[in-house]
């Protein structure tokens, strides 16, 4: 079973736009991270958010936490075309093992 | 570069017939992962490896086995293929601890027919 479940399953935006992401989850976590796929590729670890934490930035990336709601976002500011991708959250129970539980995804398009 | 290997990147396997799929990273990670994609589905963990000489199962294990053959390698194997085996598998590693989160090889797609 999915732990995290992204919302939308898919987006379509204009470059230039601003794109948003949700991501909810089941269980409680160590942390939350987002990771993008090009079609057809591996995934690629885009940005990591603690427990303890409920924003971060990296780059054009911008990721809250409110672990009362359970929930993640991940926003992409000024969205350019090769940001058209898939775009996964995965927690994280922590421990030793770090096993990750990921969700099924939302497919961001950005037009040119 | 850096990263993970996984080998080879396409097969078609007849129902019944074996094979394994190879990984080897040169991260010096402790721990690595074997993950499947099926479409429209997120990654599902079928077996992982949380340190050289230890193996467990994930959230879907059943037709596959396991070997950390060393640090840097390890492989899965399918005994006795299955069309529901159809699926492109993805081989990662981390180092437990770490804000790198998991590195991801490029996949492996497998048709059983």
């Amino acid at each position: 079973s999915q732990q995290g479940e992204e919302d939308p399953q898919a987006l379509s935006i204009q470059e230039g736009e601003n794109a948003t992401m949700n991501c909810s989850y089941k269980t409680s976590i160590n942390n939350l991270q987002w990771y993008r796929q090009n079609s057809g590729r591996g995934l690629v670890h885009l940005i990591l958010i603690r427990s303890n934490e409920r924003e971060k930035h990296s780059g054009r990336l911008r990721v809250t936490l409110d672990t009362s709601k359970k929930s993640s976002s991940l926003l992409i500011t000024a969205s350019r075309a090769a940001d058209t991708a898939s775009y996964f959250c995965a927690t994280g129970p922590g421990g030793s093992s770090y096993k990750l539980i990921f969700g099924s995804g939302t497919r961001l398009l950005v037009r040119p | 570069n850096a990263g993970v290997t996984q080998t080879p990147k396409f097969q078609v396997l007849k129902t019944g017939q074996s094979m394994t799929l190879q990984c080897a990273q040169d991260m010096n990670h402790n721990s690595m992962y074997w993950y499947r994609q099926d479409p429209g589905m997120g990654l599902r963990l079928i077996y992982y490896s949380a340190s050289e000489g230890t193996t467990d199962k994930g959230e879907v294990p059943n037709g596959y086995n396991v070997s950390r053959l060393n640090k840097r390698e390890f492989s899965l194997r399918l005994e006795s293929a299955a069309p529901s085996q159809t699926s492109v598998y993805f081989c990662a590693s981390s180092e437990a601890g770490r804000d790198g989160g998991y590195t991801f090889g490029s996949g492996t797609r497998l048709t059983v027919v």
